[in-house]
């Protein structure tokens, strides 16, 4: 029940694009289609994002978009706005039944 | 629209129990995953516990394997998390979340949490 693996942190300016990975094993991210992404504001729930590794729920911006390749997940943002400065994380089925978060990531918009 | 309240939270002395609650409303309760993901202060995300739509499957994070116990009650729409033998890494807020399956794949929605502090 290791967490998945994000960078602590990323930065961009506003209208930039910008990537975080989220990496596992062939136990979680590598074998299932169930990775999604949260952003979390500070004092606040979080918020899912991205689900299912690409898909968006409905109201979130097609700004935010998913993919996965082996055992890395990756949040793309593009068009970077200042409200997006949060904390994201990933998280991911596991093959005990579980689920598994990544670190998270905090994201600053300079 | 889904919403999920959690209440029972509070300080509480190393070794003590503590009991959780969370009311869900505005979706079909009986027919989601429950979860129980904790955060502690200024720390990450941490998945707790799972509990399947029916109650019939139960998984746990292993640090609480043994001392903690998820469960629910379909017939009022309830969500539980019975803590025992508590320690300050217990100390977090304790978040209900939805799963969007009938078991454990991805949480949809999420409670505001229950502060848990856990110190003498």
């Amino acid at each position: 029940q290791s967490a998945l693996t994000q960078p602590a942190s990323a930065s961009g300016s506003p209208g930039q694009s910008i990537t975080i990975s989220c990496t596992g094993t062939s136990s979680d991210v590598g074998s299932y289609n169930y990775v999604s992404w949260y952003q979390q504001h500070p004092g606040e729930a979080p918020k899912l994002m991205i689900y299912d590794v690409s898909k968006r729920p409905s109201g979130v911006s097609n700004r935010f978009s998913g993919s996965k390749s082996g055992n890395t997940a990756s949040l793309t943002i593009s068009g970077l706005q200042a409200e997006d400065e949060a904390d994201y994380y990933c998280s991911s089925y596991t093959s005990s039944s579980t689920l598994v978060f990544g670190g998270g990531t905090k994201l600053t918009v300079l | 629209q889904v919403q999920l309240v959690e209440s029972g939270g509070g300080v509480v002395q190393p070794g003590r129990s503590l009991s959780l609650s969370c009311a869900a409303s505005g979706f079909t309760f009986s027919r989601q995953g429950m979860h129980w993901v904790r955060q502690a202060p200024g720390k990450g995300l941490e998945w707790v516990a799972v509990i399947w739509y029916d109650g019939s499957k139960k998984y746990y994070v292993d640090s609480v394997k043994g001392r903690f116990t998820i469960s629910r009650d379909n017939s009022k729409n309830t969500l539980s998390l019975q803590m025992n033998g508590l320690t300050a890494e217990d100390t977090a807020v304790y978040y209900c979340a939805r799963d969007s399956s009938y078991g454990a794949a991805r949480i949809d929605h999420w409670g505001q949490g229950t502060l848990v502090t856990v110190s003498s």
